[in-house]
C-alpha cells in the first residue's frame, strides 16, 4: 500500500454516462496528479494540483473535469467520453513536487 | 520535442541472473530522472531518483546510473527474483516543470524460474 487509494478500481460506462473517479491520499502531501495510461503508450500527465490550485492542464479534452476540494482528495469527473478514452487512470501525490506515490489506478472502459 | 526512449521493449531472464535496462533521453535541461517499477494492475512505485549531478543511485538490488553528457541512464538489476517481473519506466522531469515531463514506454521484464 502506497497511502494513495483510488475508487472504483474498475468502471465500465457508456458514452452518454456521467461518472466520477475518486482519489484519496493519507500521506500529508500537498500536490496531487491525474495520469492516463493507455496500452502500449507512455503515461500521460493530465492535471496537477498544488495546494488545491490547478497548476497544470495538459491540453486535456473538456469531457474530463478535475476537482480538488482539499489537499487529501482529488476527483476526475467524466462525461460524454469516447471509446478511445478507455485506459488506466492513475492518481499520484507528492510533497512539494518531489517523489510521487501512485495509487492502484482505475481501469476505465468506455463502450 | 522531449523524448525518452527505453530499450529493450521486453526482456526475459532466468531467476538469479542480472540484467540492465536502458533509457535514452533528449530532455534538456532536466531537473531529475526517475526509474519506476510497475507491477501488472498496479500503480508505479519509485525505485530511484537522480539529479543531473548524480552518477549512480542504489536501492537494494537496483542500481541506476546516469551519464548527463550522453543523455543515457541505465537500471541494473542484480540477482533477479520472480517478483522483479514488471514494467520498468524511466521518467525525465525537465527544469521547466511538470507540464513537459516525459515518460518512457517502459521495459517489460519477465523473470522465469
Amino acid at each position: 500500500e502506497t497511502g494513495v487509494t483510488q475508487t472504483p478500481r474498475h468502471l465500465v460506462m457508456g458514452m452518454t454516462n456521467k461518472k466520477s473517479l475518486k482519489c484519496e491520499q493519507h500521506l500529508g502531501h500537498n500536490a496531487m496528479y491525474w495520469y492516463k495510461q493507455s496500452a502500449k503508450k507512455p503515461l500521460e500527465l493530465m492535471f496537477v494540483y498544488s495546494l488545491e490550485e490547478r497548476v497544470e492542464n495538459n491540453s486535456v479534452p473538456s469531457r474530463f473535469s478535475p476537482e480538488c476540494p482539499n489537499s487529501s482528495h482529488l476527483f476526475l469527473h467524466l462525461h460524454t467520453l469516447q471509446p478511445e478514452d478507455s485506459a488506466l487512470y492513475l492518481c499520484a501525490s507528492s510533497r512539494d513536487m518531489s517523489e510521487q506515490f501512485f495509487g492502484p489506478g482505475t481501469r476505465l472502459t468506455v463502450l | 520535442k522531449n523524448q525518452v526512449e527505453q530499450s529493450p521493449q521486453s526482456l526475459i531472464i532466468l531467476e538469479g541472473k542480472n540484467c540492465t535496462l536502458q533509457c535514452n533521453y533528449t530532455v534538456s535541461p532536466f531537473s531529475n530522472l526517475r526509474w519506476y517499477k510497475q507491477d501488472t494492475g498496479r500503480g508505479p512505485v519509485s525505485l530511484t531518483i537522480m539529479t543531473f549531478s548524480e552518477n549512480t543511485k542504489s536501492n537494494g538490488r537496483y542500481t541506476a546510473t546516469l551519464d548527463a553528457d550522453t543523455k543515457q541512464s541505465s537500471l541494473h538489476i542484480t540477482a533477479s527474483q520472480l517478483s522483479d517481473s514488471a514494467s520498468y519506466i524511466c521518467v525525465v522531469i525537465p527544469e521547466s516543470g511538470y507540464s513537459t515531463l516525459t515518460f518512457g514506454k517502459g521495459t517489460m521484464l519477465l523473470v522465469s524460474p
